[in-house]
């Protein structure tokens, strides 16, 4: 079993739809995690950043995580076209740790179609 | 605030010849250095990591070595590519103090 699970669509959605990217996670051991937002042939960009079980918003985006059930999610409300992009999960189970690496799932790529 | 550079952006290079990548951080200091590649399908696979001028870790036994000669340089290097070394590298740091990493713009090698 793999310690990072992310479904990598392609996800097409029209224009002010919600959508909800998710993530499953193995590792028990996780506490910190995020998500990133990567348009084509560019680096990914951090977009979120949770700490343990709960919901976070910024703006349009709310990123939960359940931790009794190992699941991640990432909301988008009244999504544009300026979302479609790949989004990748990330997490890892040290902070203060020697070295912070970061275990991050596949991506799934998303279209909002205008 | 912080920046981080990577060039070239993009590089064709025949089989068997040399690469250097180039990786610099502005405006922090003491940063962990990470270097990934991702190809097509297969996510991010992390090369190497760094955590100070000197100290490399390697995570995937290859063709490729980085080094870091200076607190906010990270250099990705081969001896001789393999057209699998072609894909899409990405320099990433954190500070020292927590886990997010911040990634450049990324090179696109191309292996011929």
């Amino acid at each position: 079993q793999k310690e990072v699970e992310q479904d990598p669509g392609p996800l097409s959605v029209p224009e002010g739809a919600i959508v909800s990217l998710n993530c499953t996670y193995s590792n028990s051991a996780f506490q910190y995690f995020m998500w990133y937002r990567q348009y084509s042939r560019k680096g990914p960009e951090l977009l979120m950043y949770t700490y343990s079980s709960g919901n976070k918003e910024d703006g349009r985006f709310t990123a939960q995580v359940d931790k009794s059930s190992k699941y991640i999610s990432l909301f988008i409300r009244d999504s544009q076209p300026s979302d479609s992009a790949t989004y990748l999960c990330a997490m890892s189970g040290v902070s203060g740790g020697s070295n912070y690496k970061l275990t991050f799932g596949k991506g799934t790529l998303l279209t909002v179609n205008p | 605030s912080q920046t981080i550079h990577q060039w070239p952006a993009t590089l064709v290079q025949p089989v068997g010849s040399p690469l250097s990548l180039e990786c610099t951080v502005e405006g922090t200091s003491n940063p962990n250095l990470y270097w990934y590649r991702q190809a097509a399908g297969r996510g991010l696979q992390l090369l190497f990591y760094s955590v100070g001028i000197g100290q490399i870790s390697s995570e995937v036994p290859q063709n490729l070595s980085a080094s870091r000669p200076q607190d906010r340089q990270f250099i990705l290097s081969s001896k001789k590519l393999l057209l699998s070394d072609s894909g899409f590298y990405l320099c990433a740091w954190t500070p020292g103090s927590t886990d997010t990493q911040y990634f450049g713009p990324g090179t696109r090698l191309t292996v011929l």
